[in-house]
């Protein structure tokens, strides 16, 4: 089975700060993919990073960067230099392999607010 | 880019009537859409995965009899809301991908209130 698990409900950040979303996932697909999208309270999903489970380098997109931690089953978010367009809901997801159907499954999700 | 349109991004209904959503992909062959519902501050849970020409797969605790899933083609799936009621109010959203390991695509959603 799989699991994805968001631990921050809200986060708080300075303005041009970094900031680091947590995120742990749980699956027996040796095979996957973990993404992180966010979620503006127009409700559209903005798809901002991908990190294939073979991949040997953590990914990175402008400012964001996934930090992949393999054996710890991590795969933390790292928004560098914080805007406030960033203030949003982040969920982290997994997409398994065939065991999984490739089926996407969401996190709970984390609240980001950028303070001025 | 790949896109997805949702529509309509926003209903209102009567309890005991049925609203059916449409998800389209518009330059690429969804082999595969996923459904997923998300209540006010939650997280999407999924609700069932649709592959083309065949029945929808639903997760644990979805009524298939109630929300009925329709893939005709490569680039159409919807989702009918059969006798909606008030808790069915909620934020639906699909996306779509093609091959197992391509990217998926989202539409924008649509806000369903059942009155």
């Amino acid at each position: 089975a799989q699991k994805i698990t968001q631990t921050q409900p809200g986060m708080f950040v300075q303005e041009k700060e970094a900031v680091t979303l947590d995120c742990t996932y749980d699956t027996s697909d040796p095979s996957y993919g973990l993404f992180w999208y966010k979620q503006p309270s127009s409700g559209e999903m903005i798809f901002l990073i991908y990190q294939g489970s073979y991949d040997q380098q953590n990914a990175t997109e402008g400012r964001y960067s996934l930090n992949f931690q393999k054996a710890r089953k991590s795969a933390n978010l790292v928004i560098s230099a914080s805007q406030l367009g960033d203030s949003a809901m982040y969920f982290c997801a997994m997409r398994g392999g065939w065991d999984s159907s490739y089926k996407l499954i969401f996190g709970s999700g984390t609240r980001l607010l950028v303070r001025p | 880019g790949a896109v997805v349109s949702q529509h309509p991004s926003w209903v209102i209904c009567k309890s005991g009537t049925s609203v059916k959503i449409e998800c389209r992909s518009l330059d690429f062959q969804a082999t595969t859409m996923f459904w997923y519902r998300q209540f006010p501050k939650q997280s999407l849970m999924l609700m069932a995965t649709s592959n083309e020409g065949s029945k929808a797969t639903y997760e644990q605790g979805v009524e298939k009899d109630k929300f009925l899933i329709n893939h005709a083609s490569l680039t159409l799936s919807t989702l009918t809301v059969t006798s909606a009621h008030p808790e069915d109010s909620s934020f639906y959203i699909c996306s779509a991908t093609g091959q197992p390991n391509s990217p998926l695509h989202f539409g924008n959603g649509t806000r369903l209130t059942v009155t």
